[in-house]
């Protein structure tokens, strides 16, 4: 099964600068890789999917690469707000037709 | 209202209760999803459905049984609650058409066993 990693360390940003996370895995690549965002005590929140043939997706400031000769995906949040400070998770098939999350990376904008 | 819902939102309990947690759903997704979430381990799959005949236990299913009881509602129960259950509770759908599993998650249960 796919073992995912995520930095277990916070990020902490000064607004206005872009906060970059990481996600790698292991094993096959997955046709297509989310991100979700979840607040303290809430549930994930689905943010955006990009696909093994897409190199790039992009939601107003957010953008995810996807680069599956590294294994790797990259979230991005330009111009970050005190608003963007949550925990985003990265999340791919697993290999049986289930999804499977990785433990999340917490983001801390800084005013 | 919310697509996602689960009741309790919090619940406070003995070591040794039955308890039982509740999710209803309002997207007409015939999948749904239980899963705990502690701090450090991330989210784990305990149980999940795909239709109303269907049941199948994830990764940490020991304690834990569930009841769909219809496509709408998915139910989590834990027989006899035991402290290490402590844990923020997440039910979860998706539509089956997706093949993505893009998933919907409610807004949790915290559950304490004393």
């Amino acid at each position: 099964s796919q073992k995912i990693e995520q930095n277990s360390e916070a990020l902490n940003i000064q607004e206005g600068k872009t906060a970059t996370l990481t996600c790698n895995y292991t094993n096959y690549s997955p046709a297509y890789l989310q991100w979700y965002r979840q607040d303290p005590g809430r549930g994930p929140v689905f943010l955006l999917l990009i696909r093994e043939n897409e190199k790039e997706k992009r939601k107003e400031r957010l953008k995810v690469t996807f680069d599956t000769t590294l294994k790797q995906s990259l979230f991005h949040i330009t111009a970050s707000q005190p608003a963007d400070s949550a925990t985003y998770l990265c999340a791919l098939n697993s290999g049986n037709n289930r999804l499977a999350f990785g433990k999340g990376n917490q983001v801390v904008v800084i005013p | 209202d919310a697509d996602v819902t689960q009741t309790p939102r919090n619940r406070i309990t003995k070591t040794g209760k039955r308890i039982m947690l509740e999710c209803s759903q309002t997207k007409g997704h015939d999948r749904m999803y239980w899963y705990r979430q502690d701090p450090g381990l991330g989210l784990r799959l305990i149980y999940y459905s795909f239709d109303v005949k269907d049941i199948n236990k994830g990764e940490i299913s020991d304690g834990y049984s569930v009841s769909r009881q219809a496509q709408a509602k998915f139910s989590l129960s834990l027989e006899s609650a035991i402290p290490n259950q402590t844990a923020l509770y997440f039910c979860a759908t998706s539509d089956l058409r997706d093949y993505t599993d893009t998933q919907y998650f409610g807004p949790g249960t915290r559950l304490t066993v004393l």
